[in-house]
């Protein structure tokens, strides 16, 4: 059993450039969401999901956008990279609506130069 | 301004042990808390919740408390190993797909 699996693991890009990091769960889940984590802060929601077609701002989503066009996979695109976007960033899901456990992937380190 | 106090600095013990981390909150009123292990690189990964009406709540070795009072929680893990070497984040529940995750405290357990 997978769980989350994110992909790519690491990934360095220049200013400006552009990626796609995918989220996909084997467990069923309605819910997913995508986190950034940064050295001596929290977790900090970027964008969440409660199930296919649907997607809402978390607590920092400027420069970030995402897609759930099927219910397994949850899509975190950067559509043109900064900097301050270096972290590490961390898709979720869960079985309802946090009340639950959040089951995490491994996680993307992502530089920006 | 809403704030998780996690302590920054590293909790260090000795093997068998109990260790005891701190989780302090100001202006939230969470329905539930959760507290996860994270590995170096990897993912956290959850271990206990416990909700606002609830005071104590244990798995195995792990126990956690939940002052809504104090506004804090306590999770402690006795007799400790060092497997149990990792960080440990607290997270505020306050509703729907609400979750607020603490920075975290780093606990070594020395042999």
């Amino acid at each position: 059993n997978a769980g989350v699996t994110q992909t790519p693991k690491f990934r360095v890009l220049k200013t400006g450039q552009s990626m796609t990091l995918l989220c996909a769960q084997d467990m069923n889940h309605e819910y997913m969401y995508w986190y950034r984590q940064d050295p001596g802060m929290g977790l900090r929601l970027i964008h969440y999901s409660v199930g296919e077609g649907t997607t809402a701002k978390g607590e920092v989503p400027d420069g970030y956008n995402v897609s759930r066009l099927k219910k397994q996979n949850f899509l975190l695109g950067l559509e043109s990279a900064a900097p301050s976007q270096t972290s590490v960033y961390f898709c979720a899901s869960s079985s309802t609506t946090g009340n639950e456990k959040l089951f995490f992937g491994s996680g993307t380190q992502l530089s920006v130069l | 301004s809403q704030k998780i106090e996690q302590n920054s600095e590293a909790l260090n013990i000795q093997e068998g042990k109990t260790a005891t981390l701190t989780c302090n909150y100001t202006n939230y009123s969470p329905a539930y808390l959760q507290w996860y292990r994270q590995d170096p690189g990897r993912g956290p990964v959850f271990l206990l919740l416990i909700r606002e009406n609830e005071k104590e709540k244990r798995k195995e070795r792990l126990k956690v408390t939940f002052d809504t009072t104090l506004k804090q929680s306590l999770f402690h893990i006795t007799a400790s190993q060092p497997a149990d070497s990792a960080t440990y984040l607290c997270a505020l529940g306050e509703g729907y797909n609400k979750l607020i995750f603490g920075a975290g405290t780093r606990l070594a357990v020395h042999p």
